[in-house]
């Protein structure tokens, strides 16, 4: 059963251009989450996600930040228009379910996004 | 708001030692709090999940403990090695959110 899988693991991009980040959940898992970790900071979360579905975004910046879970394929975080600021590891982490006795959450090697 | 906090924020110890990392959160309504370990550039390992019911968890060397009314977690760690260097975050849920807030982390060195 492979983990909670990341591509890529780094991605370099000029000011100005678009950032897709993509997270494939561990197996019979339909739960994600985003979280940022910029340099010397600790992990923030961004957003959470169900298939289809977007349950809480709290943590997302208002503009040039989406995120999608379709029903089929991976969840993508798309940043539009970066800005040096957005230079941080990118992770994602899933869980089986969001109730119940268990809902411990897995997570991803990163994708560490250099803006230059 | 749930804020988690971790002291110290760096520990060096020689190898053998035993040692306690620890966390605090301002809101005892947690759900579960969870532990893992973070090697440069690298992810997140989980190392321990403790759930609001329980009081402690163990897996190895690693002891972890949940008090809820106080606020507080540890984890303990015995016999420390140098593959025991890295980052380690506490991450806690509250019953109201679906994410973790993780703390700052700990940064530990055990030297050889």
């Amino acid at each position: 059963n492979a983990g909670v899988m990341q591509n890529p693991r780094h991605l370099v991009r000029r000011r100005g251009q678009e950032a897709r980040l993509r997270c494939s959940p561990m197996k019979g898992h339909s739960h994600v989450y985003w979280y940022r970790q910029l340099p010397e900071e600790g992990l923030k979360f961004m957003v959470y996600l169900q298939k289809e579905n977007i349950i809480d975004e709290s943590g997302m910046p208002k503009e040039r930040f989406s995120a999608e879970f379709p029903k089929e394929g991976p969840s993508i975080l798309r940043i539009q228009q970066v800005v040096r600021g957005d230079s941080a590891a990118y992770f994602c982490a899933s869980s089986p379910e969001t109730s119940g006795a268990y809902n411990e959450q897995f997570f991803g090697p990163g994708t560490r996004l250099t803006v230059l | 708001k749930q804020e988690v906090t971790q002291i110290p924020a760096a520990l060096s110890v020689p190898e053998g030692e035993n040692l306690v990392l620890n966390c605090s959160f301002t809101d005892s309504a947690i759900y579960n709090l969870q532990w893992f370990r973070q090697d440069p550039g690298k992810g997140l390992t989980s190392l321990l999940l403790i759930q609001s019911s329980q009081r402690e968890q163990t897996s190895g060397r690693l002891n972890a403990s949940l008090d809820k009314s106080s606020g507080r977690s540890t984890l303990y760690i015995a016999a420390s090695q140098p593959g025991d260097s890295a980052t380690y975050l506490c991450a806690a849920k509250d019953n109201y959110g679906q994410n973790f807030v993780f703390g700052p982390g700990t940064r530990l060195s055990v030297l050889p």
